[in-house]
């Protein structure tokens, strides 16, 4: 069974241009998660999706980030502008449903320059 | 909302050592608890869960965790430790699968 995809794997951008990450969850997982995690830091959840509707954006700065999940199975992280500060790896999970294992992607190194 | 506190970042041990690592979460209601582990330039992967039933859980290469509601505690252990196992170790508390928090992670250092 093929993994949680992501790319790209590392994007090096200037303050203030714009970057999107995207994720490829694993066939037949209705949930998708978003995580941003810092070095030296755990993983912090961005965005929920249960299929193609959010769960949880509480975390999410929306002044800056955007997701969606268009037909309930890819989906595509944004910053528009990007800040130093969002230099972190992004990970990308899913999970057939309820009390199930999250399935993590590589994640991808973003650095903010 | 719930949190955990890991509370070392750093074990060194040396291999076939017993090791611990330490985890304490804080939560008004009922949650699952969970440990992954990261290696180098991985994803994360669970190694078990707490959902609920025996306190005892055992998850994959031969790691387990005692869940205690009276101290709060989930913590990882493994009585022989491999150079294999070093890595980052991250415990996390959620309701089902929403809601999740990590904590900071624990370097697992295992040296021959």
């Amino acid at each position: 069974e093929a993994g949680v995809a992501q790319s790209p794997r590392y994007k090096i951008i200037e303050k203030r241009q714009s970057v999107a990450f995207w994720c490829n969850p694993i066939s037949g997982h209705a949930t998708l998660y978003w995580y941003q995690q810092i070095l030296g830091q755990g993983p912090k959840l961005l965005i929920q999706f249960q299929n193609n509707g959010v769960v949880d954006d509480s975390q999410l700065p929306k002044d800056r980030f955007s997701a969606e999940r268009l037909k309930g199975v890819d989906s595509t992280l944004k910053i528009q502008p990007a800040k130093l500060e969002d230099s972190a790896v992004y990970l990308c999970a899913s999970s057939p449903g309820v009390n199930n294992e999250q399935f993590f992607g590589p994640g991808t190194r973003l650095t903010v320059l | 909302a719930q949190s955990v506190t890991q509370l070392d970042s750093q074990v060194p041990v040396f291999e076939e050592a017993p090791v611990e690592l330490r985890c304490n979460y804080s939560s008004s209601v009922s949650v699952y608890l969970f440990w992954y582990v990261q290696y180098p330039n991985q994803g994360l992967q669970l190694l078990l869960k707490y959902l609920s039933g025996s306190t005892l859980v055992k998850g994959i290469n031969g790691f387990e965790a005692e869940f205690n509601k009276s101290q709060t505690s989930f913590h990882l252990r493994k009585p022989s430790v491999h150079i294999s196992d070093t890595a980052e170790y991250f415990c996390a508390v959620g309701k089902n699968n929403n809601d999740m928090r990590f904590g900071a992670g624990t370097r697992l250092t295992v040296k021959p």
